[in-house]
């Protein structure tokens, strides 16, 4: 079982639709990261987190210690918003999740 | 700041042949990290440095392959000899501390060993 787990793995929505995307981990962490990467290959930061929420325009990111789980939320999705999500977990280095792709049509 | 520096972006070469990679972290950053990502693996930590001594080589896949901090600003990542199984990208990555820093992560470089 792997350490990091993200659901789903792939991901359809119309734009403007809400979106979800779930990590659940099984080690103790300091923090945990939701990371972008797009079709073009760059890997972005969005959240680090180690409890409560975090918002940052049309991303939220919430953590959940007690469940080792957290969400990442898009509201009003956008074609742009297409990419993969990265959910990663910070012990003395970054575990990572298999990630989820998301695509988000017009 | 430029962010982190990765150099080459694609690397092309031969079965056999020595490949080094190159990355430059940013200014003040105490930690570099090594990333592999692959289709099949996805991302893994192949090495992280601390104030340029290495920490943490584990996931080094074998003896092929060697990493290297000689100062605060310049790290390589290097493979002798080279397999087609190397074949993907490798990512550098800079932060203020693993525990408790957001990473800033290079463009990578996309290797393809023939």
């Amino acid at each position: 079982k792997n350490e990091v787990e993200q659901s789903p793995q792939n991901l359809t929505a119309q734009e403007g639709e809400f979106i979800t995307i779930n990590c659940s981990y099984s080690v103790g962490i300091s923090a945990l990261h939701w990371l972008q990467q797009h079709p073009g290959g760059g890997i972005v930061s969005l959240f680090m987190l180690s409890s409560g929420k975090k918002k940052h325009g049309r991303l939220i990111a919430t953590i959940n210690i007690q469940e080792k789980h957290s969400s990442l939320h898009i509201t009003a999705s956008h074609p742009r918003d297409s990419a993969v999500y990265i959910c990663a977990v910070n012990t003395d280095k970054l575990i990572f999740g298999t990630g989820t792709r998301l695509q988000v049509f017009p | 700041d430029a962010g982190v520096i990765q150099s080459p972006r694609h690397e092309v070469t031969e079965m056999g042949q020595e490949v080094t990679l190159r990355c430059k972290p940013i200014s003040g950053h105490d930690y570099l990290f090594w990333y592999r990502q692959t289709m099949m693996r996805g991302l893994e930590l192949l090495i992280y440095f601390n104030n340029n001594v290495p920490i943490d080589d584990s996931g080094m896949p074998e003896d092929r392959f060697s990493a290297k901090m000689p100062n605060a600003s310049f790290s390589t990542l290097k493979i002798q000899p080279s397999e087609p199984r190397d074949s993907a990208v490798y990512f550098c990555a800079s932060s203020l501390g693993p525990g408790a820093g957001e990473q800033f992560f290079g463009p990578g470089t996309r290797l393809t060993v023939l």
